[in-house]
């Protein structure tokens, strides 16, 4: 079945530095959406990149979606401890219409 | 969008015991999901909630296990029954307003089985 595979699982920066996590399709992704979920909390949805090549921002936040729309990236500029958590990318195509997760970048800020 | 209210939002439980989770969410809306979520780790689908028919099973969950209720378009319960300490995790619901569109999620309920 479909995968959605996501790198790194962990990472962990001072604060000010970037940081970015990439998530790979086993197939060709009619769209892909990102998940923000900090500690304790529940995913929330930050954006859905559906063309090919589309680039969208978001303050610091900067998500692509590959020319193939099988990979796609979230580049934060600059962190900051406020975007501490989990960062989830998700695919459709779940056997029953549900979104398949990548496992997750956990993200940790150093201030 | 969508506003999930979840609960209980946390409880431990004793092994051989069910609990019931309770899904109500502000509009009517088609596709439910339940999601388990170990510690650390992503979201698995446990089964899609159907209103009027039974739900949808994943491999790997059975319905003895995991029965679940969706009496109406803004509600649905799972129940996790006769516990173990394996079924300790956070137990999330889900909806989507259609398909390819946003999930929106209820704020979990952390279990812990002792």
């Amino acid at each position: 079945g479909q995968q959605v595979m996501q790198i790194p699982q962990y990472q962990h920066v001072q604060e000010g530095e970037d940081f970015t996590t990439y998530c790979n399709s086993s197939t060709t992704l009619s769209n892909i959406q990102w998940y923000k979920q900090r500690p304790g909390g529940h995913p929330v949805f930050l954006i859905q990149l559906v063309k090919s090549g589309e680039v969208k921002k978001q303050k610091r936040l900067t998500f692509q979606f590959g020319e193939a729309k099988k990979n796609s990236s979230l580049h934060i500029t600059a962190t900051q401890t406020t975007d501490v958590g989990t960062y989830f990318c998700a695919g459709p195509g779940g056997s029953q219409g549900n979104l398949i997760f990548g496992k997750g970048t956990k993200l940790s800020v150093k201030p | 969008s969508a506003v999930i209210s979840q609960k209980p939002s946390r409880d431990i439980c004793q092994r051989g015991t069910s609990l019931t989770i309770q899904c109500q969410v502000d509009s009517q809306v088609t596709m439910m999901f339940w999601y388990r979520q170990q510690p650390g780790q992503s979201l698995t689908l446990i089964a899609t909630a159907n209103q009027g028919s039974e739900a949808t099973y994943e491999s790997g969950f059975v319905i003895d296990k995991f029965p679940i209720s969706r009496p109406n378009l803004t509600f649905s319960t799972l129940t996790v029954s006769n516990m173990s300490p394996e079924d300790s995790s956070i137990y999330l619901c889900s909806v989507e307003q259609g398909v390819n569109t946003e999930a929106f999620f209820g704020q979990g309920t952390r279990l812990t089985v002792v």
